[in-house]
């Protein structure tokens, strides 16, 4: 059975940092594309980015490029998303989800920014 | 970037009504469209795949079609348990984009 584990979200003040990772199994994890998508609070979803299988090619939004980065780690199953310089605006709850269309999510982990 | 636009906003259904929710691109977009649905507090599910092809699990009742720039999620005979929001959702070219939601409540 696929599982997609979220960790890393909290409270973190403007211009702060925050790693968010994604622990994946029950499926080959080194075979898929893997995407980060964000839901503000009461608003629709929006893809942040995206990691091919090897992490060799990365994708962003423009809201978010330049200040995150994603990567992978296909020796641990694990998808990660280092998030700097952060704005009020960043605030939601983060997903990361297999392949587009995403056929499996995270469980959604929040990101509060706020002083 | 394309925009992918719902209609309605909102729509609220007797149980065993059919539903129809409509996405519109504003460019082609071929067959790279998805559905999901989102139940408060959950991660999105997929629903449809690739403007027709239904995902494993998903009931019957979920349908979906269309081509280019106009699509259609059809819910027949909608349960209770439908009572969600709706997006679509494009992975034709970058950025991916979705809807901006429609939500489906029961009377």
């Amino acid at each position: 059975e696929v599982h997609l584990v979220q960790s890393g979200g909290g409270l973190v003040q403007p211009g702060g940092s925050l790693r968010l990772s994604c622990a994946a199994s029950g499926f080959t994890f080194t075979t898929y594309w893997m995407h980060w998508v964000r839901q503000a609070p009461g608003k629709g979803l929006v893809w942040v980015s995206r990691i091919n299988s090897d992490g060799s090619d990365a994708n962003y939004a423009d809201s978010v490029k330049g200040r995150f980065t994603i990567s992978r780690d296909n020796a641990k199953n694990t998808l990660y998303l280092q998030m700097n310089s952060l704005r009020a605006e960043d605030t939601a709850v983060y997903y990361c989800g297999r392949s587009a269309p995403t056929e499996y999510w995270g469980q959604g982990t929040l990101v509060t920014v706020s002083s | 970037e394309v925009v992918l636009t719902q209609s309605p906003d909102f729509q609220s259904v007797t149980p065993k009504e059919k539903v129809t929710i409509t996405c519109r691109a504003s460019q082609s977009i071929g067959s790279s469209l998805h559905w999901y649905q989102q139940k408060p507090d959950q991660s999105p599910k997929l629903l449809i795949k690739f403007v027709s092809q239904s995902f494993s699990g998903v009931p019957s009742r979920f349908s979906g079609s269309g081509s280019g720039t106009d699509f259609t999620l059809t819910i027949n005979s909608l349960e209770a348990e439908d009572a969600a929001t709706y997006y679509c959702h494009q992975s034709s070219s970058l950025p991916f984009t979705f809807g901006p939601g429609t939500k489906v409540d029961i009377k």
